[in-house]
Formats: structure tokens, sequence, C-alpha cells
């Protein structure tokens, strides 16, 4: 049963264009909403994460924006750079007593120069 | 400084065949976590240790999975009978402190072990 629903599956976007990811929820228990990036042969680092509080959380190049009410959040790269090409995850933690990461099936991103 | 470390970086093992994975953290991380990852999926979370105490080990598929961490550092994951479906990259993290324990939960990841099942 999948619980974080990641769309899209890939992603193609030119040197300086913007890179959107989306992730949708269902449990409403969820209370932490990381984002993480991989290189293949890598573990997964974390990029920026999210608590459900707050509706927009910005680093850098990269932009967490949060619907509660729609349970649904994605992940802004601006100005996207052919370095960031690499597959990149949404996750969301269980619950309060839980420190179990959930995670999305993966965005492929691929910034052509 | 130096991250987490998993050993060995490949293991290949015949089915039915017993086999242990080794996770090194960060120095001074209290919380430790094991993932399992399949081609083209996400990391999907196996259990994870506050110190020496599993504290879920909600996404241990059966009980041929095991995992320990004695003395609150090192941990090992022991799987039992190994079929062709546990092949896969087994991901450790660690972080400072847990999220239930009042820390950030910055998880970092080593590098995996491909464990393949023949």
């Amino acid at each position: 049963q999948q619980q974080v629903k990641q769309s899209p599956q890939s992603l193609i976007v030119q040197k300086g264009g913007i890179s959107i990811i989306n992730c949708a929820y269902e449990n409403t228990a969820f209370d932490y909403f990381p984002w993480y990036q991989q290189f293949p042969g890598k573990g997964p680092a974390l990029l920026i994460a999210i608590r459900p509080d707050v509706s927009e959380k910005k680093e850098g190049r990269f932009t967490i924006s949060f619907n509660k009410s729609a349970k649904q959040f994605s992940l802004h790269i601006m100005d996207s750079q052919p370095g960031d090409s690499a597959t990149y995850f949404c996750a969301a933690r269980e619950g309060y007593n839980t420190d179990k990461l959930i995670f999305g099936t993966g965005t492929r991103l691929q910034v052509f120069p | 400084g130096a991250g987490v470390s998993q050993t060995p970086s490949n293991k290949v093992t015949e089915k039915g065949k017993y086999v242990e994975l080794r996770c090194d953290p960060i120095s001074g991380h209290t919380a430790l976590y094991w993932y399992r990852q399949s081609l083209g999926q996400g990391p999907e979370f196996l259990i994870y240790f506050q110190g020496t105490g599993a504290a879920d080990d909600s996404g241990l598929p059966n009980d041929r999975f095991f995992a320990v961490r004695p003395e609150g550092s090192v941990s090992t994951l022991k799987i039992q009978r190994t079929e062709r479906g546990d092949s896969a990259v087994y991901l450790c993290a660690s972080s400072l402190n847990s999220l239930v324990a009042g820390g950030e939960n910055e998880q970092f990841f080593g590098p995996g072990t491909r464990l393949t099942v023949l």
C-alpha cells in the first residue's frame, strides 16, 4: 500500500528552468516531510524538510510548498542546473511517536544544458 | 569527518544462506535506521534504534530479519534463510538524535550494501 504518492516518475528540464515534483499523502498523522536527493550508487541525502504548521520553506534554490488541507506538498528547484540531475524522493514521518519515514517512489530529474 | 559506513559493499549469496550486514554510524549519533531499496523504488523502512533498543521494528518483513545494536553504536542486520526476493540495496542511516527524542531527525545515509540472492 503506497502511502506517499509521488509524481512525475521522470522529469526533463532545461538548464535555468524550474523543476517541480509533487507528493500526496492520505494519513493525517504524518507530521514531518523531508525531501531527499540520491545520486547513482550513493545513499539519499537530505535536501530540505518541512513541518505541517508551515506552508512554505525555502533554502537556496530549493523550496517546499505544503498544503495541509489538500494533503499535498511539492519541491521546486529554481534555476535548475545539470548538477541537480539525480533522483528525488519525498517522504513523510508516520507520526509523533516514531521516526519511521515512508518514502515516495522517486522522480528521476535530468537537467540538460 | 567520516560518514556512515556499511560493509560489505556487495554481498552475493545463495538461497537459504544466512547473511550479516554491518553499519557503522557517524560517531555520537544515537539513532540508527535500516532501510532496503529495490531497483527503481524509494527506501523502505525496516527498523530504527534509539541507543541500544529497537524503537520501531514494524518494517521488518518477517521473522527471518533481525537487527541488533548491542553497544549503541555499530549495528548488524541479520537475514536467515535468504530468498531471492531479499535481493536489494540495504541502506543504513544515522542521526544525532531521533525526532521522538527531541532531535531534528536529519538522517545521514551510508552508501548501502547490495545484496544479491542467487
